[in-house]
């Protein structure tokens, strides 16, 4: 069975600071991607990373897929009120029948402070 | 807007009743999903249509039956639930199913209440 393991499940910071969260798993994942998710809301898609050790940035968020296709961190420069939410990890399975079907992690509850 | 819209938005219904959840997308996907996300638990992956054809039927209890007419349209009928069933359900779309590299696009879920 393939688990994916987030940390931290919550976090709470000032306006400013900067933030890591992790994601890791003991599988190998074809791609992996990143959600953002609001309250009374279905998960927005941030981010799809492919090749290990491949890093993406969106604006203040910088991804970055491990050499392995193992493990995946977001990291979040000067975090702003807005970036409050709950952030997902999902690996695509890579094969068999549920090739492509995605695993979710427990997601990080990010909250940050003005 | 996501292009992926879900109706009801809330729904609360007895152990006894017949609802159905309907899923719609605009992306002109061909792949949809429903998922179900309960507090403390992962997004658990229920059923996956591929070109109207059910590939995916995650161990889901019968009392859950998935429906899609077409490829933009996927229903969720639900009779006898019982109380632990209470969840935000999710529908998805992407491309395809079984590609990895395919997205998926969620919609903003039915909050479901079974009392």
């Amino acid at each position: 069975t393939q688990l994916l393991e987030q940390s931290p499940q919550f976090l709470s910071i000032q306006e400013g600071e900067n933030l890591t969260v992790y994601c890791n798993s003991s599988s190998v994942f074809s791609s992996l991607q990143w959600y953002r998710q609001e309250p009374g809301e279905g998960p927005v898609l941030l981010v799809t990373v492919v090749t290990g050790g491949e890093v993406k940035k969106l604006k203040r968020l910088t991804f970055q897929f491990g050499d392995a296709r193992k493990d995946s961190s977001l990291h979040i420069t000067a975090a702003q009120p807005g970036d409050t939410g709950l952030y997902l990890c999902a690996g695509a399975m890579n094969y068999g029948g549920s090739q492509g079907n995605l695993i979710f992690g427990k997601g990080t509850k990010l909250s940050v402070k003005p | 807007e996501t292009g992926v819209t879900q109706t009801p938005r809330h729904l609360v219904m007895g152990m006894t009743n017949k609802k159905s959840l309907k899923c719609e997308q605009h992306l002109g996907h061909n792949a949809m999903y429903w998922y179900k996300q309960s507090a403390k638990k992962p997004l658990e992956l229920m059923f996956v249509y591929n070109f109207k054809e059910q590939t995916e039927n995650n161990s889901v209890p019968s009392r859950f039956s998935p429906e899609c007419p077409n490829s933009s349209h996927l229903f969720l009928h639900l009779h006898t639930l019982q109380p632990e069933d209470s969840a935000l359900y999710l529908c998805a779309s992407s491309r395809e199913s079984g590609y990895p590299s395919y997205e998926q696009y969620f919609g903003p879920g039915t909050r479901l209440t079974v009392t």
